[in-house]
């Protein structure tokens, strides 16, 4: 079974500054990997999706890579913004038709 | 476009009642999901579907049951509620089709407790 494991499970940092959050995957067989941002009492909303034949995607300031090989992927945030304080979730798949999710990295941002 | 819809936003069960959380999305897409969420854990996923008539079990069914009559809609029924699934509840949709992205969209949740 597809194991997705999350680090660090919160992070706290000061406005304007980059940071990087971290996905790691037990199987490395699989056909996307996606990252998700979660406000308190909301949905998901899709940031980012890396097919396994692409190494990164990116959209404004978020940056995301995949390392099938290692079975991680990272999550970059240039310049960061009080605005971009919520839950970052990856997931990975489709191991047959489910994903499998990570247990998330709470990120808040001090003005 | 509305995207995917879940209804109710909340709702308060006692043990052995039975409900539906009702799904909808209007991007034709033809797989759809169920999830649930409970704090600190991951989305585990219940029951999925990937087209009209066609429905499977994910990693956590049992106390549960869908169906997908239409490509647009695609109810989970708790039949026999039990405290263990007090929950966050996510339906989700993808278009898993030759050259899509397979992105997953989903619904703002519905919070389900049970007393």
């Amino acid at each position: 079974k597809q194991e997705v494991t999350q680090i660090p499970a919160a992070l706290s940092v000061p406005e304007g500054e980059n940071l990087v959050l971290n996905c790691s995957f037990t199987d490395s067989a699989i056909y996307n990997l996606q990252w998700f941002r979660q406000d308190p009492g909301k949905g998901l909303t899709s940031l980012l999706l890396i097919q396994s034949s692409q190494r990164e995607q990116t959209s404004g300031r978020l940056n995301a890579s995949l390392d099938k090989s290692s079975g991680r992927s990272t999550l970059y945030i240039a310049a960061s913004q009080p605005g971009d304080s919520a839950t970052y979730l990856c997931a990975v798949g489709p191991t047959g038709n489910q994903f499998y999710f990570g247990t998330g990295t709470s990120l808040t941002v001090i003005p | 476009n509305a995207g995917v819809t879940q209804t109710p936003k909340f709702r308060i069960l006692k043990i052995g009642q039975s409900m539906t959380l009702q799904c909808t999305q209007d991007m034709n897409h033809n797989y759809m999901y169920w999830y649930r969420q409970d704090p600190g854990m991951g989305l585990k996923l219940i029951y999925y579907s990937v087209g009209a008539g066609i429905t499977d079990k994910g990693e956590v069914p049992n106390g549960y049951n869908v169906s997908r009559s239409t490509t647009e809609d695609f109810p989970l029924r708790l039949e026999l509620a039990a405290p263990s699934q007090t929950s966050v509840y996510f339906c989700a949709s993808s278009a898993r089709l030759a050259g899509s992205t397979d992105t997953q969209y989903f619904g703002p949740g519905t919070r389900l407790t049970v007393l």
